[in-house]
């Protein structure tokens, strides 16, 4: 069958760093996206990974080793409004989006 | 550019009750998805959509759910009759890439936030 696993919560303060893990069996891999969702909103797209290595955008950073199987997305100088669950998906060999259950980061000040 | 909209925001109904929910894709996507997203859970793909023809409706319940893309663009999910397992978040997609051409970013509308008494 096809997984992927992520922390349910996590909890962090305000202007520290935090790292969200992912790692996942699918049939196949032809990518990796990570989303942020705010409570009660529509997921928004932070980034794809289809290499192995570093992606850095701004205060965040998504990672990738496809013979582990597994992602992290690090977040910097982390904000208040960080506060959000944080989806991983995967892209199997059919190039259906595959997606975790999310991990629910909580900032504190 | 105007975004994915989906309507209602909101629907309460009772058990055994039908509702249907409308989303209109980015201009010029062809690929549009509903998800079906229970709280706590990631999204659930129930149907994808490329142009006007079905790609994947594996995890849609046939005997209650239906949804069509007529015209390539608009699209409708109609829940009939409703179980109390339905209320979730359905959200709506588009992307401008589909399965055979490749992958692309996946746009969401806001949802519609579906409460089955």
């Amino acid at each position: 069958g096809q997984n992927i696993d992520q922390p349910t919560e996590m909890t962090a303060t305000e202007g520290a760093i935090v790292q969200i893990n992912c790692t996942y069996q699918t049939s196949g891999f032809n990518g990796l996206f990570w989303y942020q969702q705010h409570a009660g909103e529509a997921p928004t797209f932070l980034s794809y990974n289809v290499l192995d290595g570093l992606e850095e955008k701004g205060r965040f950073s998504s990672f990738l080793s496809r013979s582990k199987g597994y992602s992290y997305l690090l977040l910097k100088e982390l904000q208040m409004k960080d506060s959000a669950s944080y989806l991983c998906a995967v892209i199997d060999s059919n190039y259906q989006l595959i997606w975790g259950a999310g991990t629910k980061l909580i900032i504190k000040p | 550019e105007a975004g994915v909209a989906q309507s209602p925001r909101y629907k309460i109904i009772e058990k055994r009750q039908s509702v249907a929910f409308w989303c209109n894709p980015i201009s010029g996507h062809a690929t549009l998805y509903w998800y079906q997203q229970i709280l706590g859970q990631g999204p659930k793909l129930l149907i994808q959509f490329q142009n006007n023809g079905v790609v994947d409706d594996s995890q849609l319940p046939k005997d209650r759910f239906s949804a069509e893309r007529l015209k390539g663009v608009d699209s409708t999910l109609k829940i009939q009759p409703a179980k109390l397992e339905d209320s979730a978040v359905y959200l709506c997609a588009s992307s401008s890439q589909g399965t055979v051409e490749g992958y692309n970013e996946q746009f969401f509308g806001p949802g519609t936030r579906l409460t089955v008494l």
